[in-house]
């Protein structure tokens, strides 16, 4: 079966620019967690999607961040007016059950973004 | 009280050896301890995990110890391997919160 996909794999953009990562997580799970990771740092929670409650947004470190989950599966990052220091490698994780901490979490491999 | 203090930083292992990784919590609420591995331009993957009702569980080279009076857990690679050269992230985890509390990682090198 197929992991979590994430796309692009890399994206090079311009300060200023809006940019959009997109996560497929494993199917049939219903929890998705967005981290960005900074070089040689840990990982620094953005947003938490549980089926179709309320997702926790309390990561995002501007209201630059947004994201979304359509029909339970697929979620978009977005980063408005993208600034040097959100370069950093996005990952997304996806977990079942309910989401639990205690549940095992499936990363996808990054979006590695660089901001010139 | 959220954190999950993680050292060293960085380590060197000769072929063979025993590589230990150390992490420290402060919330007693925790009761899940997870230990996750990456790789290069791969995202981590769950290595082994604990619960606090045992203090030591292994897999293969692979054992946590953990002492709950003390609230520190550590990751022991036996035997270790060029192959185990990675990043390290220990995490933390209570049963009513769906959050994993990070360590801030180890980046391992095995020296052939």
């Amino acid at each position: 079966g197929a992991g979590v996909s994430q796309s692009p794999s890399n994206k090079v953009t311009e300060k200023g620019k809006d940019v959009e990562l997109r996560c497929d997580p494993i199917s049939g799970h219903t929890a998705l967690y967005w981290y960005r990771q900074s070089l040689g740092q840990g990982l620094e929670f953005l947003i938490y999607f549980q089926g179709n409650s309320a997702p926790d947004k309390s990561g995002l470190p501007s209201d630059r961040f947004s994201a979304e989950r359509t029909g339970g599966s697929v979620s978009t990052l977005t980063i408005q007016r993208t600034q040097q220091e959100d370069s950093a490698v996005y990952l997304c994780a996806s977990s079942t059950k309910w989401g639990a901490g205690t549940d095992t979490q499936y990363f996808g491999p990054g979006t590695r973004l660089t901001v010139l | 009280q959220q954190q999950v203090k993680q050292s060293p930083q960085s380590l060197i292992v000769q072929k063979g050896g025993i590589s230990i990784i150390n992490c420290a919590y402060e919330n007693t609420a925790f009761d899940y301890f997870p230990w996750y591995q990456q790789f290069p331009g791969k995202g981590p993957a769950l290595l082994i995990a604990i619960r606090p009702d045992v203090s030591e569980k292994k897999e293969g080279r692979f054992t946590i110890s953990f002492n709950k009076s003390a609230k520190q857990f550590s990751l022991h690679i036996m035997d270790s391997q060029p192959g185990d050269s990675a990043t390290y992230f220990c995490a933390a985890s209570g049963r009513s919160n769906y959050q994993l509390i990070w360590g801030a990682g180890t980046k391992l090198i095995i020296k052939p």
